[in-house]
């Protein structure tokens, strides 16, 4: 079942801007995670904060989590072409061990 | 290095020949599991494996199979492939599923005739 939801579906910039992508769930989480996918491509992890966390840092990235309204964000400060390609949420259930459940993405497009 | 590998990573074939889709992980994870990947829908599991011997369904299983006998291998098998099974499947694997980061595999594209 779909649990994470990104907005938006697609987003364009030019290189140096900042893009922010919003990720909203249903149900309490033990963590959020966002990764990235390259065109037809593997899923790479960027970046996993728990539920008492409310912001984390990681190079470019910073990913903010308010549980109260049950939605994060993922900010890429300076983007480069490189940063092309699709983003997707995913969220682990508060019981503990459980699977990860994606978010259909965002698609970023970073024109030079 | 650790990685996912899946094999084949492009396969046509058709209706109704059973095909398997490999993966093998090199990090000793326990736990791993395979995603269908549809354009307009996203990722949706089909099945997950806690460790050796132990496997469930996800949201999708309809239609496979799959296997854990060693903990390093765990491949998805069509029995009767159908159109409807055209796609993007990739394998993943974590140390502790959901609390940990999970890697995946590069994906293998899948068309049915």
């Amino acid at each position: 079942s779909q649990q994470g939801e990104e907005d938006p579906q697609a987003l364009s910039i030019q290189e140096g801007e900042n893009a922010t992508m919003n990720c909203s769930y249903k149900t309490s989480i033990n963590n959020l995670q966002w990764y990235r996918q390259n065109s037809g491509r593997g899923l790479v992890h960027l970046i996993l904060i728990r539920s008492n966390e409310r912001e984390k840092h990681s190079g470019r990235l910073r990913v903010t989590l308010d549980t109260s309204k049950k939605s994060s964000s993922l900010l890429i400060t300076a983007s480069r072409a490189a940063d092309t390609a699709s983003y997707f949420c995913a969220t682990a259930g508060a019981s503990g061990y459980s699977t990860l459940t994606f978010g259909k993405g965002t698609m970023l497009l970073v024109s030079p | 290095e650790a990685q996912v590998t899946q094999n084949p990573r492009y396969l046509i074939t058709v209706t109704g020949k059973k095909l398997t889709v490999t993966c093998s992980q090199n990090m000793n994870h326990e736990y791993m599991s395979w995603y269908r990947q549809d354009p307009g829908l996203g990722l949706r599991q089909i099945y997950y494996s806690m460790n050796v011997e132990v496997t469930d369904k996800g949201d999708v299983p309809e239609g496979y199979k799959v296997s854990r006998k060693e903990k390093r291998n765990f491949p998805l098998i069509l029995e009767s492939p159908s159109p409807n099974q055209t796609s993007l499947y990739f394998c993943a694997s974590s140390l502790y599923p959901g609390v940990s980061e999970a890697f995946f595999g590069q994906g293998t594209r899948l068309t049915v005739v």
